[in-house]
């Protein structure tokens, strides 16, 4: 198993710009969130989804997108990318809602400049 | 909303000294769980904690949850360099929500 993969690993965003953060999961897992990581303020919770088709919002939901139409991706999306928004993004997945072990990506590390 | 803290901040100590980490929420919890993260890497689960005042260890490490469930508190005994990493804990409320994550705790530890 490759456990939670995400892809990039690195990305520069000009502000206004839009792109996708890939996130997939090769363990059936129903609970998929994701995370954004600064320093001094731990981890965030972004959005969540306990399933195929729903999603919610977590902690600092705005200037993010996401959906979830496979048990297996959780694709986040900036709409229109801000220097605010840069930041080291993890993905998560644990076998059903949170109270299970959560399994965590490499990350991606975001630029916005 | 539900808030979880965590203290302190950084800690520093000396190979072979001790290390606590407390991690206290605004709302009781239904669980409790703690997490570790090397320097560049991600975080990896250590444990959960689920009754009222449960202890467990995993060889130099103690976790504790309060009897109130609202309070965490992570020890390692006799730390090594290999401990150096910053820890999270990670609340849901009882009343259902999110998994909420404390701000962590960096230790570093000298040689």
């Amino acid at each position: 198993n490759a456990g939670v993969t995400q892809t990039p690993k690195f990305q520069v965003l000009k502000t206004g710009q839009s792109m996708t953060l890939q996130c997939a999961q090769d363990m059936n897992h129903e609970y998929m969130s994701w995370y954004r990581q600064d320093p001094g303020m731990g981890l965030r919770l972004i959005h969540y989804s306990v399933g195929a088709g729903i999603t919610d919002q977590g902690e600092v939901p705005n200037g993010y997108n996401v959906s979830r139409s496979t048990t297996e991706d959780f694709p986040l999306r900036l709409l229109s990318a801000a220097p605010s928004q840069t930041s080291v993004y993890f993905c998560a997945s644990s076998y059903q809602y949170s109270s299970y072990e959560q399994y965590f990506g490499p990350g991606t590390r975001l630029t916005v400049t | 909303g539900q808030q979880v803290m965590q203290i302190p901040q950084y800690q520093h100590v000396q190979e072979g000294e001790d290390f606590t980490t407390y991690c206290n929420s605004s709302t009781t919890l239904s669980n409790i769980q703690w997490y570790k993260q090397r320097p560049g890497g991600h975080p990896v689960f250590l444990i959960q904690l689920v009754k009222s005042g449960e202890v467990k260890k995993q060889k130099r490490l103690t976790f504790q949850f309060g009897e109130a469930k609202k309070n965490s508190s992570l020890h390692i005994t006799a730390t090594q360099t290999t401990d150096v990493g910053t820890y999270f804990c990670a609340g849901r409320s009882n009343q259902g929500g999110k998994l909420i994550f404390g701000q962590g705790t960096e230790l570093s530890v000298k040689p």
